[in-house]
Formats: structure tokens, C-alpha cells, sequence
């Protein structure tokens, strides 16, 4: 059964470069039909889609983030990573991991979230 | 970005009933349109995609249906674990994904 974990809930003070894992067990992230990628879900509100990667290092992202988002890969580590720099309190979300199949583009399988606030 | 557009926002329904949650988009997807369910403090769980395909593990109880921009989930018969919020998504361009805003169903 694939498993995602993003790493722990944070805080993160404003202007500061957001980071986190994924790690993602019972599975391989080598696997050539999936993508990996990040969602995030401020209180209350709706999801958004902040970008993915393949197992071999490409990444896209959100055009409305994509100054801010890096997502990197490390298949030895079965994991991936975000960083989101120069946060703001608009930042503040539960940011989720998931696999995303590469033909249609849906989210099959995703972690729990983790809960970043940006506050000073 | 192509909008998508829930209806309603939410709505009370009775164990038992059948209920159907629209998604609208704003430009033509053709089928990439899958849906979600979410309950509080848990994360998204894919119950269709594609329109129409059931994931795996999902009741037969949950159906969808449409084409081009305007997409139905239908839920026949509800059981007490189907209040949840349910979210739909449009993979026709991932420059970028986007969600709707979800649809809260909720216990009348």
C-alpha cells in the first residue's frame, strides 16, 4: 500500500524560504507513470496545485508560483522536496504531497498534509 | 487558468438519498475532470477520474458523468460516511491543475 508523509507541521517567519519532505513508502518513485507533486489548502478554503516532478529531475509548476517553487527529487531517499521562498501570511496552508498519474493527471494517492502557518 | 465552477456550495441531504453535485469549467476540457472526496482534518481521496472511471476501492455508489465543460458526481443512496466535502479538478491542462471550490455535504 503506498504511503505519503509530509515532514511535521511548522511555523515559518515572513520573507523565510518554507521546506518540506515527502516520503513516500511502499512504493518506488522511480515508477515512469506517476509524477510527484504539491497541493496546498489555506483554512477553509479550496485546494491548489503548486507543481510537480518526474523521477528524472523535470519539474513544472504553477504559473502563478513558479518565481517562489522549487520541487527537487531524491530517488535514493524514495522522497521529494518544496521550497517556497519569500513566504507571507498568504502562505499560510496545509500543504499536501501527492502522486500524480502522468496520462491523466489525476492525484491518486495523498499524505495526511502538513500544517505550515507564517507568522512573525 | 480554466475556473471551475461547484454547485452547490453545499447541501443537506438524508441517509438514503440520492444526491448529484455539479462541476462547471471554463473552457472545454474534454474528459480530464476527476473528483474528490475530503472529510475534516484527512486529505483528499480520488474517488473518480477521468469523468467517469471509479478508483479502485470506491462504492458503486458514486458515479459521474458529462463531457466538454459541465460534469456530475452522483451519490445513489448516501451512507452516514459520505458527509464529507467533495472537490472536482480539471487535468486537461496542467499549466496549471485547478480545483473547484467543493461542494459540503452535510447531514439534514
Amino acid at each position: 500500500q503506498l504511503q505519503l508523509q509530509e515532514s511535521a507541521s511548522r511555523l515559518v517567519k515572513p520573507l523565510q524560504t518554507l521546506s518540506l519532505t515527502c516520503d513516500v513508502s511502499g512504493g518506488s518513485i522511480k515508477n515512469d507513470d506517476y509524477s510527484w507533486g504539491w497541493a496546498r489548502q489555506p483554512p477553509g478554503k479550496g485546494l491548489e496545485w503548486l507543481g510537480y516532478i518526474y523521477h528524472n529531475g523535470h519539474s513544472y509548476y504553477n504559473p502563478s508560483l513558479e518565481s517562489r517553487v522549487t520541487i527537487s527529487i531524491d530517488t535514493s531517499a524514495n522522497q521529494f522536496s518544496l521550497k517556497l521562498s519569500s513566504v507571507t501570511a498568504a502562505d499560510t496552508a496545509i500543504y499536501h504531497c501527492a502522486r500524480v498519474e502522468i496520462y491523466s493527471g489525476y492525484f491518486d494517492h495523498w499524505g495526511q498534509g502538513a500544517l505550515v502557518a507564517v507568522s512573525s | 487558468d480554466i475556473q471551475m465552477t461547484q454547485s452547490p456550495s453545499s447541501l443537506s441531504a438524508s441517509v438514503g438519498d440520492r444526491v448529484s453535485f455539479t462541476c462547471r469549467a471554463s473552457q472545454y476540457i474534454s474528459k480530464y475532470l476527476n473528483w474528490y472526496q475530503q472529510k475534516p482534518g484527512k486529505a483528499p481521496k480520488l474517488l473518480i477520474y477521468s469523468t467517469s472511471n471509479l478508483q479502485s476501492g470506491v462504492p458503486s455508489r458514486f458515479s459521474g458523468t458529462g463531457s466538454g465543460t459541465d460534469f456530475t458526481l452522483t451519490i445513489s443512496g448516501l451512507q452516514r460516511e459520505d458527509f464529507a466535502t467533495y472537490f472536482c479538478q480539471q487535468s486537461y491542462s496542467s499549466n496549471p491543475y485547478t480545483f473547484g471550490q467543493g461542494t459540503k455535504l452535510e447531514i439534514k
